[in-house]
């Protein structure tokens, strides 16, 4: 079974630029979780899909950050504009159903370098 | 609100060492309870998990036992090795609804021959 997959693994932009983070989930999985690990921290949840629907995006930084997920499947999570406190490793991860009892599978992470 | 707190890195061990590294908890009712390990570059695995209290969660020589009466899910392994060294992250899933994890800072481990 495939994992979670991610691009790009690694970004450096300059503060004020934007990016965009792609993640492709695990075959049927209905939830899709974004999160932010700064370095030396734990990863903090950014946004949190069911199916389509946002289902918590209470940590999300709405000025600047905006996370999508098309068809119940793919998502892309953008910064407009990056600040130097953006830098970080964003991580996906998916779960089959969000049940609190479910285990959740994380890709390999895109490491933000912001200038 | 719900909280983790992981005693803080980093730990060096020699191999064949015993590892404990205490996992308290903040939460109401019976959260679910995780480790999830982070090997250098990976992303992070699930190692373990209980979710309900006095059960015990094992994989790969690592055992952690859900304590209610303490709020706590310590990791324990009775030998580690050099490919044990990773960070190792406590994380916990409140009781009912949606998933909503929160993690701890994580424990670096490293192990020497």
């Amino acid at each position: 079974e495939a994992g979670v997959a991610q691009s790009p693994r690694y970004k450096i932009i300059e503060k004020r630029q934007s990016v965009a983070f792609w993640c492709n989930p695990i075959s049927g999985h209905a939830t899709l979780y974004w999160y932010q690990q700064i370095l030396g921290q734990g990863p903090k949840l950014l946004i949190q899909f069911q199916n389509n629907g946002v289902v918590d995006d209470s940590q999300l930084p709405k000025d600047r950050f905006s996370a999508e997920r098309l068809k119940g499947v793919d998502s892309t999570l953008k910064i407009q504009p990056a600040k130097l406190e953006d830098s970080a490793v964003y991580l996906c991860a998916s779960s089959l159903t969000g049940g609190f009892t479910d285990t959740q599978y994380f890709g390999p992470g895109t490491r933000l370098t912001v200038l | 609100g719900d909280s983790v707190t992981q005693m803080e890195g980093p730990v060096t061990l020699s191999e064949e060492a015993f590892l404990t590294i205490n996992c308290t908890y903040t939460a109401t009712g019976y959260p679910s309870l995780f480790w999830y390990v982070q090997y250098p570059g990976e992303g992070l695995q699930l190692l373990l998990k209980a979710t309900k209290a006095d059960d015990k969660g094992s994989n790969k020589g690592f055992e952690a036992t859900y304590r209610k009466e303490t709020t706590s899910f310590h990791l324990e392994k009775g030998s580690v090795q050099v490919s044990d060294s990773a960070v190792y992250f406590c994380a916990l899933i409140p009781e009912g609804g949606y998933q909503k994890v929160t993690f701890g800072i994580g424990t670096k481990l490293q192990v020497i021959p």
